[in-house]
């Protein structure tokens, strides 16, 4: 149980264009989605957390307008990655939690390169 | 703020030894959870072992456990019998009240 699938897991794109991650928990309702970028041999960022229905809470510096993150079900949430640049490129992990459960689940994670 | 930090960047042992990884952490809650987790060359984060804060005794899951002094806010992870399938980037991490903080890390590479 307690599995979080992520799509695309590789994704090419150009520079300028926008690219949309989905995270899905596919057998549990996931009240509290979490974003995370990671750079090579660095460790996890939190990004942003988001709640169903709810507008998503971003970290500092994390430019809201650049990662557009919607959570529409309790089963989906997305990541859009805005006007890329190839400084975007990167690592994203999703993650999901349920309810008062302090674990978090996560994905398999997507790998951006932006040209 | 909560922070984590893992002192061993990088670490070796042979198949079938022991192998102990640091992590100190810094905060002012009472309740919280560490994690440890492993991320292998495919980067799927993989949950190794959790601990309760409030709970004394030290967690155990098969070859792993771990040492956690809640006074001196350490919390190590003891990897017993090593196999070749343990090499991968090791993260502590840190649960209070809100967000999941984790250490830089610890690169452990088991080997003949």
């Amino acid at each position: 149980g307690a599995v979080v699938s992520q799509h695309p897991s590789w994704v090419i794109c150009k520079s300028g264009t926008s690219v949309k991650i989905e995270c899905r928990s596919l057998d549990f309702q996931a009240t509290t989605m979490f974003w995370y970028r990671q750079f090579p041999k660095q460790s996890l960022m939190l990004m942003a957390t988001s709640n169903e229905g709810s507008k998503a809470t971003y970290e500092q510096g994390v430019e809201k307008d650049k990662f557009l993150i919607n959570h529409a079900s309790l089963t989906l949430s997305t990541l859009t990655v805005t006007s890329a640049h190839p400084e975007d490129s990167s690592f994203y992990i999703c993650s999901a939690g349920s309810g008062g459960n302090y674990e978090q689940y996560f994905g398999p994670g997507t790998r951006l390169t932006v040209t | 703020a909560q922070t984590v930090t893992q002192s061993q960047p990088e670490m070796s042992v042979q198949e079938a030894e022991t192998v102990t990884l640091s992590c100190t952490y810094d905060t002012s809650e009472s309740n919280y959870y560490l994690f440890w987790y492993k991320q292998p060359p495919s980067r799927q984060m993989i949950l190794v072992i959790r601990q309760e804060a409030y709970k004394q005794q030290n967690a155990t899951e098969n070859r792993f456990s771990v040492n956690f002094q809640k006074a001196a806010k350490s919390f190590s992870l003891k990897i017993s019998d090593s196999q070749l399938g343990d090499t991968a980037m090791y993260f502590c991490a840190f649960r209070g009240a809100s967000k999941l903080t984790f250490g830089t890390g610890t690169r452990l590479q088991v080997t003949l």
